[in-house]
């Protein structure tokens, strides 16, 4: 059980705005932590999408935007495109356990 | 250009040791804090275990905590995972990645290695 808790998949037709969630807690999103964000394309290195809430590592698209609110997350794609099929990771610091923590992945498919 | 490059993967019998190396490169190894983060097959990722660029304080998670120690070389420009007493849940690839910040904020790690595999079993 992860302490950030996404969604296991969520799915769009191409050109399709989606949403991954995010839920954390008062020990971590909620007490301030900043959430960064992660691309996983299949069989590959996890990749650094978004960091420090909403913004973007040069060489990523202005398609992937991040927003945070309360105890939550979300990472929002527009103009869904093959290439985004992949998972996703949000990843933010606990103070209850000291330590860095990730959300369990958000499986992306693209119809 | 930023490189990592992680070493000592294997196969390792429940209860043995290994020591996996991550050789840094094409930044300021001596002052970056660096992190391991593992993956089992078909899982999520899980951080395990961080150093600050001082390499005074490092940071485990409860599931290493006693078994698993960070530590660097910084004339070798080397970050190194001791996992002693290795159990079949360790069985992951284990990837170092540099960590980064902004200002006062929460670590995020940009910069990621390939990833060695380590296999826990009899």
């Amino acid at each position: 059980q992860s302490v950030l808790t996404q969604p296991p998949s969520v799915s769009g037709a191409p050109g399709q705005r989606v949403t991954i969630s995010c839920t954390g807690s008062s020990s971590n999103i909620g007490a301030g932590d900043d959430i960064h964000w992660y691309q996983q394309l299949a069989g590959t290195v996890p990749k650094l999408l978004i960091y420090g809430n909403n913004n973007r590592p040069s060489g990523v698209p202005d398609r992937f935007s991040a927003s945070k609110s309360g105890t939550s997350a979300s990472l929002a794609i527009t103009g869904l495109q093959a290439e985004d099929e992949a998972d996703y990771y949000c990843q933010s610091y606990d103070r209850s356990l000291s330590g860095w923590v990730f959300g369990g992945g958000t499986k992306l498919t693209v119809l | 250009e930023v490189q990592l490059l992680e070493s000592g993967g294997g196969l390792v019998q429940p209860g043995g040791s290994l020591r996996l190396s991550c050789a840094a490169s094409g930044f300021t190894f001596s002052t970056s804090d660096m992190t391991w983060v593992r993956q089992a097959p078909g899982n999520g990722l899980e951080w395990v275990s961080a150093i600050r660029g001082n390499g005074v304080k490092t940071h485990y998670a409860d599931s290493v905590k006693g078994r698993f120690t960070i530590s660097r070389d910084i004339s070798k420009n080397t970050l190194y995972l001791q996992m002693n007493s290795l159990r079949a849940e360790d069985t992951a690839i284990y990837y170092c990645a540099k960590m980064s910040k902004v200002g006062a904020a929460t670590s995020y790690f940009d910069y990621w290695g390939q990833g060695t595999l380590v296999t826990v079993s009899s």
